[in-house]
């Protein structure tokens, strides 16, 4: 089963606006997050992570929250840009190891900027 | 600001066919990996590698999928004999060896098997 999913499948925004997309993990052992950005035709380019030890971690307009209680993650994108329309994942890893840390992905949020 | 990068960009291969997908992790990334997203689904893990040898793999990482290292620069996914559910994007990452490094993803071969 997934370890990792997204609450919604597409999020329209407007230009300008704060955006926050949501994740929910299930394995309470994982302890490491990422946020990731696909644009059509382009492999995931790293935004962000934050380690389980943290609650929030800020960027370049970005900001991660971890609620490791009831295990849900959130990436924040202030004052969003057209350039901000992507396919947004999260990431989860579960320590296994001897280099073990293959990533297990949610679905994917579709962010639509409207102008 | 480095890449990972991957060729081909796209890969038409029969059935039944030996493909090999290539990839040039980051210089000096230590960690190697493989994943594949099919249309419209999400990214899964097929692979990890370090230190020269397997560190972990999936369910869908079977027989018929091999990874090598065959150089200093490459990093390789083959599928012996592939099948047409193999059809997906296959993604190269890597990252650094310090601490909790992200991994770093190529663009992808998209891989077509008719």
């Amino acid at each position: 089963g997934e370890s990792v999913g997204l609450h919604l499948p597409t999020l329209s925004v407007q230009e300008g606006d704060n955006s926050i997309i949501n994740c929910a993990y299930s394995n309470s052992a994982s302890d490491y997050f990422i946020w990731y950005k696909q644009e059509s035709g382009k492999g995931p380019q790293f935004i962000i992570d934050i380690r389980s030890n943290m609650d929030k971690r800020q960027g370049q307009r970005v900001t991660v929250l971890l609620n490791k209680t009831v295990k849900h993650l959130s990436l924040q994108i202030a004052a969003t840009q057209p350039g901000d329309s992507a396919v947004y994942f999260c990431a989860d890893r579960t320590p296994a190891g001897g280099g073990a840390d293959g990533l297990t992905f949610g679905k994917g949020t579709h962010l639509i900027i409207q102008p | 600001e480095p890449e990972v990068t991957q060729t081909p960009s796209h890969q038409v291969t029969q059935m039944g066919q030996e493909v090999i997908l290539r990839c040039v992790p980051i210089s000096n990334h230590l960690y190697f990996y493989w994943y594949r997203q099919i249309l419209g689904q999400k990214v899964e893990f097929l692979v990890s590698f370090y230190n020269n040898e397997i560190s972990e793999k999936s369910e869908i990482f079977d027989d018929q999928f091999s990874v090598e290292r065959p150089d200093g620069s490459n990093f390789t996914l083959k599928i012996r004999s592939t099948k047409l559910e193999d059809s997906a994007m296959y993604f190269c990452a890597s990252r650094g060896d310090r601490g909790n490094q992200p991994q770093h993803f190529g663009d992808g071969t998209r891989l077509s098997i008719l």
